[in-house]
């Protein structure tokens, strides 16, 4: 069954500061991951996506990782500011499937504070 | 360029009562998607249409669920007799074609009463 996992599932961390999101998956076969972030009360936003051959995306100060023998992604967020604070989604795309048959992981609730 | 567009924000209902869900595409767009996100769950796929089609329709409950693409108009979910476990987030997410980038709305929250 395909799953995406994320870890931790919320984080609190003071403005300025950096942090590491991380998400494991189980989708098998691969095509690609996504982070997206969530507003409270928006829709996801993606933030980057990358295919099999991808180690590292960068967005900005949103630096995605991607590690595809172990099955594990890590989004860096460097020198987090207020509006940072969301909740952080990976979502995987299995090979030959539709670009919209998406499994998403439960996110990681950040929150910024100064 | 307004985005997609999804109409109530908020919609209470009560338990045997309509529930229709509106979502307009991104302007050139002709595929939408519908996603469905559990209280502490990650987002589930519903079902995809295009102009007046039902492309895939694998995650829709069987029963009480339909959803529509109009030539003219939004898309539409309707879910009859709503139970308290259709209580839900539903994301609207549109698409220039197959397999291009997804942009999402901003979601309607059903509370079932």
């Amino acid at each position: 069954k395909n799953q995406v996992e994320q870890s931790p599932q919320s984080l609190i961390i003071l403005e300025g500061k950096n942090c590491t999101l991380q998400c494991n998956y189980t989708v098998s076969p691969f095509s690609n991951l996504r982070w997206y972030k969530q507003d409270t009360g928006r829709g996801p936003v993606s933030l980057t996506i990358m295919t099999f051959s991808e180690n590292t995306k960068s967005n900005g100060r949103y630096t995605a990782t991607l590690d595809a023998d172990t099955k594990q992604s890590s989004l860096h967020i460097t020198a987090s500011q207020l509006s940072d604070s969301a909740s952080y989604i990976c979502v995987v795309s299995a090979r030959g499937a539709g670009s919209y048959q998406l499994t998403f992981g439960k996110g990681t609730k950040l929150s910024v504070i100064p | 360029n307004a985005g997609v567009m999804q109409n109530p924000r908020h919609l209470v209902r009560r338990r045997g009562q309509e529930a229709r869900l509106r979502c307009s595409p991104m302007k050139g767009h002709s595929h939408v998607y519908w996603y469905r996100q559990l209280p502490e769950e990650g987002l589930k796929f519903m079902v995809y249409l295009q102009k007046e089609n039902i492309i895939d329709e694998s995650g829709m409950p069987k029963e009480r669920f339909s959803a529509e693409f109009p030539k003219e108009g939004p898309s539409i979910l309707r879910i009859q007799q709503v139970v308290r476990g259709d209580s839900a987030a539903y994301f609207c997410a549109s698409s220039l074609a197959t397999n291009e980038k997804l942009f999402f709305g901003s979601g309607t929250q059903l509370s079932v009463l």
